[in-house]
Protein backbone atom coordinates (compact mmCIF):
# COMPACT_ATOMS: atom_id res chain seq x y z
CA UNK A 1 0.00 0.00 0.00
CA UNK A 2 1.36 3.47 -1.24
CA UNK A 3 1.95 5.76 1.72
CA UNK A 4 3.00 9.37 2.00
CA UNK A 5 3.40 10.69 5.59
CA UNK A 6 4.09 14.31 6.03
CA UNK A 7 5.10 16.05 9.02
CA UNK A 8 7.25 19.43 10.38
CA UNK A 9 4.40 22.11 9.68
CA UNK A 10 3.40 23.99 12.46
CA UNK A 11 3.50 28.28 13.80
CA UNK A 12 6.21 30.21 12.42
CA UNK A 13 6.61 34.45 12.58
CA UNK A 14 6.97 35.98 8.90
CA UNK A 15 10.26 35.92 7.62
CA UNK A 16 10.82 32.38 9.73
CA UNK A 17 11.81 29.21 8.08
CA UNK A 18 10.65 25.71 8.52
CA UNK A 19 11.51 22.15 6.76
CA UNK A 20 8.76 19.43 5.83
CA UNK A 21 9.38 15.90 5.28
CA UNK A 22 7.46 13.52 3.50
CA UNK A 23 8.11 9.62 4.28
CA UNK A 24 6.77 7.52 1.60
CA UNK A 25 6.33 3.74 1.84
CA UNK A 26 4.70 0.84 -0.36
CA UNK A 27 6.66 1.80 -4.17
CA UNK A 28 10.03 2.81 -4.96
CA UNK A 29 10.74 5.90 -4.26
CA UNK A 30 13.32 6.43 -6.24
CA UNK A 31 11.66 5.94 -9.13
CA UNK A 32 9.08 8.35 -9.39
CA UNK A 33 8.94 12.71 -9.75
CA UNK A 34 7.16 13.75 -6.28
CA UNK A 35 5.76 17.12 -5.83
CA UNK A 36 4.31 19.33 -3.25
CA UNK A 37 0.70 20.76 -3.40
CA UNK A 38 -0.60 23.48 -0.82
CA UNK A 39 -4.06 24.18 0.32
CA UNK A 40 -5.37 27.15 2.24
CA UNK A 41 -8.09 25.81 4.52
CA UNK A 42 -11.24 25.94 2.76
CA UNK A 43 -10.39 27.13 -0.27
CA UNK A 44 -8.21 25.75 -3.77
CA UNK A 45 -5.12 23.37 -4.43
CA UNK A 46 -1.84 25.17 -5.66
CA UNK A 47 0.92 23.44 -7.26
CA UNK A 48 3.93 24.27 -5.26
CA UNK A 49 7.01 22.48 -6.60
CA UNK A 50 8.32 19.50 -8.80
CA UNK A 51 11.35 17.19 -8.17
CA UNK A 52 12.49 14.22 -10.58
CA UNK A 53 13.13 10.91 -9.79
CA UNK A 54 17.01 11.52 -9.34
CA UNK A 55 17.03 15.08 -7.52
CA UNK A 56 18.53 16.78 -10.47
CA UNK A 57 15.51 18.48 -11.84
CA UNK A 58 13.65 21.14 -9.49
CA UNK A 59 10.60 23.26 -10.84
CA UNK A 60 8.90 25.73 -8.45
CA UNK A 61 5.53 28.16 -8.60
CA UNK A 62 6.73 32.05 -9.00
CA UNK A 63 5.22 32.37 -5.92
CA UNK A 64 7.66 30.56 -3.91
CA UNK A 65 10.91 30.56 -6.17
CA UNK A 66 13.75 31.84 -4.42
CA UNK A 67 12.31 30.74 -1.02
CA UNK A 68 11.29 27.32 -1.25
CA UNK A 69 13.91 24.15 -1.80
CA UNK A 70 12.31 20.88 -2.75
CA UNK A 71 14.83 17.89 -2.49
CA UNK A 72 14.75 13.99 -1.60
CA UNK A 73 16.86 11.31 -0.01
CA UNK A 74 15.88 8.65 -2.20
CA UNK A 75 17.83 6.29 0.79
CA UNK A 76 15.70 7.28 2.77
CA UNK A 77 12.69 7.72 1.13
CA UNK A 78 11.96 11.11 2.32
CA UNK A 79 11.09 14.37 0.27
CA UNK A 80 11.46 17.53 2.27
CA UNK A 81 10.62 21.39 1.39
CA UNK A 82 12.68 24.00 3.06
CA UNK A 83 10.61 27.28 3.06
CA UNK A 84 12.26 30.34 4.07
CA UNK A 85 11.34 34.10 4.24
CA UNK A 86 8.12 32.87 4.96
CA UNK A 87 4.91 35.04 4.75
CA UNK A 88 1.76 35.09 5.83
CA UNK A 89 0.34 33.90 2.58
CA UNK A 90 2.06 30.89 2.68
CA UNK A 91 -0.63 29.48 5.68
CA UNK A 92 -1.73 25.82 4.12
CA UNK A 93 -1.66 22.77 4.27
CA UNK A 94 1.54 21.49 2.70
CA UNK A 95 0.61 17.95 0.59
CA UNK A 96 3.23 15.59 -0.87
CA UNK A 97 2.07 13.88 -3.99
CA UNK A 98 3.35 11.16 -6.37
CA UNK A 99 3.05 11.87 -9.82
CA UNK A 100 0.11 13.82 -11.05
CA UNK A 101 -1.67 13.09 -8.08
CA UNK A 102 -1.89 9.70 -7.86
CA UNK A 103 -1.55 9.26 -4.27
CA UNK A 104 -1.59 12.04 -1.53
CA UNK A 105 -0.58 12.43 2.10
CA UNK A 106 -2.57 13.50 4.48
CA UNK A 107 -0.76 17.01 4.51
CA UNK A 108 1.39 19.26 7.73
CA UNK A 109 0.05 22.53 8.40
CA UNK A 110 2.05 25.29 8.23
CA UNK A 111 1.01 28.59 9.90
CA UNK A 112 2.71 32.17 9.15
CA UNK A 113 1.61 34.17 11.88
CA UNK A 114 3.18 36.91 14.48
CA UNK B 1 -0.35 30.17 -16.75
CA UNK B 2 -2.82 27.84 -17.99
CA UNK B 3 -6.17 28.77 -16.58
CA UNK B 4 -8.79 26.03 -15.83
CA UNK B 5 -12.31 27.42 -15.23
CA UNK B 6 -14.98 24.84 -13.83
CA UNK B 7 -18.29 25.15 -13.99
CA UNK B 8 -20.93 25.03 -11.78
CA UNK B 9 -18.77 26.20 -8.99
CA UNK B 10 -21.53 25.07 -6.46
CA UNK B 11 -23.74 21.44 -7.96
CA UNK B 12 -27.16 21.02 -5.39
CA UNK B 13 -28.10 17.55 -6.39
CA UNK B 14 -30.82 15.04 -6.00
CA UNK B 15 -29.72 11.24 -4.44
CA UNK B 16 -30.02 9.42 -7.74
CA UNK B 17 -30.17 12.01 -9.93
CA UNK B 18 -27.21 12.20 -12.60
CA UNK B 19 -24.88 15.55 -12.16
CA UNK B 20 -22.19 16.84 -14.13
CA UNK B 21 -19.10 19.39 -14.19
CA UNK B 22 -17.41 21.01 -16.81
CA UNK B 23 -13.84 22.24 -17.33
CA UNK B 24 -12.37 24.82 -19.74
CA UNK B 25 -8.44 24.94 -20.26
CA UNK B 26 -7.17 28.42 -21.79
CA UNK B 27 -4.86 26.34 -24.08
CA UNK B 28 -4.61 23.25 -25.42
CA UNK B 29 -3.32 20.51 -22.63
CA UNK B 30 -2.15 18.32 -25.43
CA UNK B 31 1.59 17.49 -24.60
CA UNK B 32 4.38 17.42 -26.96
CA UNK B 33 4.70 14.06 -25.85
CA UNK B 34 1.40 13.17 -27.59
CA UNK B 35 -0.55 13.11 -24.15
CA UNK B 36 -3.10 15.62 -22.56
CA UNK B 37 -2.72 15.77 -19.45
CA UNK B 38 -6.28 16.50 -17.18
CA UNK B 39 -7.11 15.12 -14.39
CA UNK B 40 -10.41 14.76 -11.95
CA UNK B 41 -9.86 14.74 -7.94
CA UNK B 42 -12.50 14.70 -5.46
CA UNK B 43 -11.96 15.57 -1.72
CA UNK B 44 -14.47 14.92 0.50
CA UNK B 45 -14.95 17.28 3.48
CA UNK B 46 -12.05 16.63 5.46
CA UNK B 47 -9.99 14.43 3.58
CA UNK B 48 -7.20 15.06 1.42
CA UNK B 49 -7.94 15.13 -2.52
CA UNK B 50 -7.81 11.64 -4.19
CA UNK B 51 -7.48 11.44 -8.01
CA UNK B 52 -10.83 10.01 -9.98
CA UNK B 53 -9.23 10.20 -13.46
CA UNK B 54 -5.88 10.77 -15.42
CA UNK B 55 -5.07 11.44 -18.95
CA UNK B 56 -8.67 12.83 -19.45
CA UNK B 57 -10.33 9.61 -19.24
CA UNK B 58 -8.57 6.81 -17.46
CA UNK B 59 -10.33 5.61 -14.12
CA UNK B 60 -8.14 5.49 -11.10
CA UNK B 61 -8.15 1.97 -8.81
CA UNK B 62 -11.81 1.85 -6.82
CA UNK B 63 -13.78 4.74 -8.39
CA UNK B 64 -17.06 3.36 -9.46
CA UNK B 65 -18.50 3.22 -12.93
CA UNK B 66 -21.21 5.08 -12.68
CA UNK B 67 -18.70 8.34 -12.54
CA UNK B 68 -17.22 9.09 -16.33
CA UNK B 69 -14.98 11.45 -17.76
CA UNK B 70 -14.03 13.10 -21.62
CA UNK B 71 -13.27 15.57 -23.37
CA UNK B 72 -10.17 16.57 -26.14
CA UNK B 73 -7.89 19.74 -26.21
CA UNK B 74 -9.62 22.17 -23.94
CA UNK B 75 -12.73 21.13 -23.03
CA UNK B 76 -13.46 18.28 -20.29
CA UNK B 77 -16.53 16.90 -18.12
CA UNK B 78 -16.75 14.80 -15.13
CA UNK B 79 -20.47 12.79 -15.40
CA UNK B 80 -21.69 11.05 -12.45
CA UNK B 81 -24.68 8.90 -13.65
CA UNK B 82 -26.56 8.41 -9.97
CA UNK B 83 -25.50 10.21 -7.31
CA UNK B 84 -24.82 9.12 -4.11
CA UNK B 85 -24.38 10.21 -0.38
CA UNK B 86 -20.76 9.31 -0.78
CA UNK B 87 -20.06 11.60 -3.24
CA UNK B 88 -20.14 14.32 -1.53
CA UNK B 89 -17.24 16.76 -1.57
CA UNK B 90 -15.47 19.35 -3.83
CA UNK B 91 -14.29 18.30 -7.19
CA UNK B 92 -11.39 19.64 -9.16
CA UNK B 93 -9.94 19.64 -12.53
CA UNK B 94 -6.28 19.66 -13.26
CA UNK B 95 -3.61 19.94 -15.83
CA UNK B 96 -0.29 18.78 -16.23
CA UNK B 97 1.05 19.42 -19.38
CA UNK B 98 2.83 23.15 -18.65
CA UNK B 99 3.93 24.16 -15.85
CA UNK B 100 2.95 25.57 -13.16
CA UNK B 101 0.61 22.80 -13.03
CA UNK B 102 -2.88 24.48 -12.49
CA UNK B 103 -5.97 23.33 -11.03
CA UNK B 104 -9.75 24.62 -11.79
CA UNK B 105 -12.06 26.86 -8.69
CA UNK B 106 -13.35 23.27 -7.69
CA UNK B 107 -16.76 22.30 -8.26
CA UNK B 108 -18.75 21.37 -4.27
CA UNK B 109 -21.32 18.98 -5.10
CA UNK B 110 -23.96 18.62 -2.22
CA UNK B 111 -27.30 16.79 -1.90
Amino acid sequence: EVQLVESGGGLVQPGGSLTLSCVASGFTFRSYWMHWVRQVPGKGLVWVSRLNSDGSLTTYADSVKGRFTISRDNAKNTLYLQMDSLRIEDTSVYYCTRGLGAFWGRGTLVTVSS
Amino acid sequence: DVVMTQSPLSLPVTLGQPASISCKSSQSLVHSDGNTYLNWFQQRPGQSPRRLFYEISNRDSGVPDRISASGSGTDFTLKIGRVEADDVGVYYCMQGAHWPYTFGQGTKLEI
